[in-house]
């Protein structure tokens, strides 16, 4: 079983619309979590950490159920340069990361 | 955050050949950590580059296949030896991020090798 879980995608969704990618991660003991954004051809980066008593930023909404084991991220009003691929990403002993393979999104006009 | 670069940006090499790309962070870090990104896949460990102590390999990863150096706190190399075209991937290097405990991430190092 691979130690952090998403749907591939894509997720094909218009301008303006609200979309919602969720993670599963199988280590009960993990310690942080992370969304990152990777877009084509580029490193990942840092969108957001991810709280247990959830935490938003902007038009980014991301949320953590560790009795589920999942994490979600949701964005709102969905905008053209929201196109990319999300990675979702578990941190144990604060020194070894485990990485989603990815959730596709393409906004489209 | 950090500001890290990487050399190579990419190379196409032809198999048997081993290729080093180098890691260079704009200030001092105790961890450094090697990526691989196959195509459509997701990041994986390779090792963890400690300054003054050798690599730590991840499970499937071993030494002579990929030796790494870290010279100082602000460098690191990272060799990819005896290529085959199943070695064809992105490379990046990382770094802690401090108070966030997240990652940076260089801009990668994208490998073909024929």
């Amino acid at each position: 079983r691979k130690e952090v879980e998403q749907d591939p995608g894509p997720f094909n969704v218009p301008e303006g619309a609200t979309v919602a990618f969720n993670c599963t991660y199988s280590n009960s003991a993990s310690q942080s979590f992370f969304w990152y954004r990777q877009d084509c051809r580029k490193e990942p980066k840092l969108l957001m950490s991810v709280y247990s008593s959830g935490n938003e930023d902007g038009r980014f909404t991301a949320q953590l159920n560790r009795a589920s084991q999942y994490i979600s991220l949701l964005i709102r009003d969905s905008k053209l340069s929201d196109s990319a691929t999300y990675l979702c990403v578990v941190g144990y002993n604060f020194n070894k990361f485990y990485f989603g393979s990815g959730t596709k999104l393409n906004v489209k006009p | 955050s950090a500001v890290i670069s990487q050399k190579p940006s990419r190379d196409i090499c032809q198999r048997g050949t081993s290729l080093t790309i180098q890691c260079q962070v704009d200030s001092q870090v105790t961890m450094m950590f090697w990526y691989r990104q196959q195509p459509g896949q997701s990041l994986t460990l390779i090792a963890t580059a400690n300054q003054g102590s050798e690599a730590t390999y991840e499970s499937g990863f071993v030494i002579d296949k990929f030796p790494i150096s870290r010279p100082n706190l602000t460098f690191s190399t990272l060799t990819v030896s005896n290529m085959s075209p199943e070695d064809s991937s992105i490379y990046l290097c990382s770094v802690p991020g401090g108070s966030t405990d997240t990652q940076y991430f260089g801009p990668g190092t994208r490998l073909t090798v024929l």
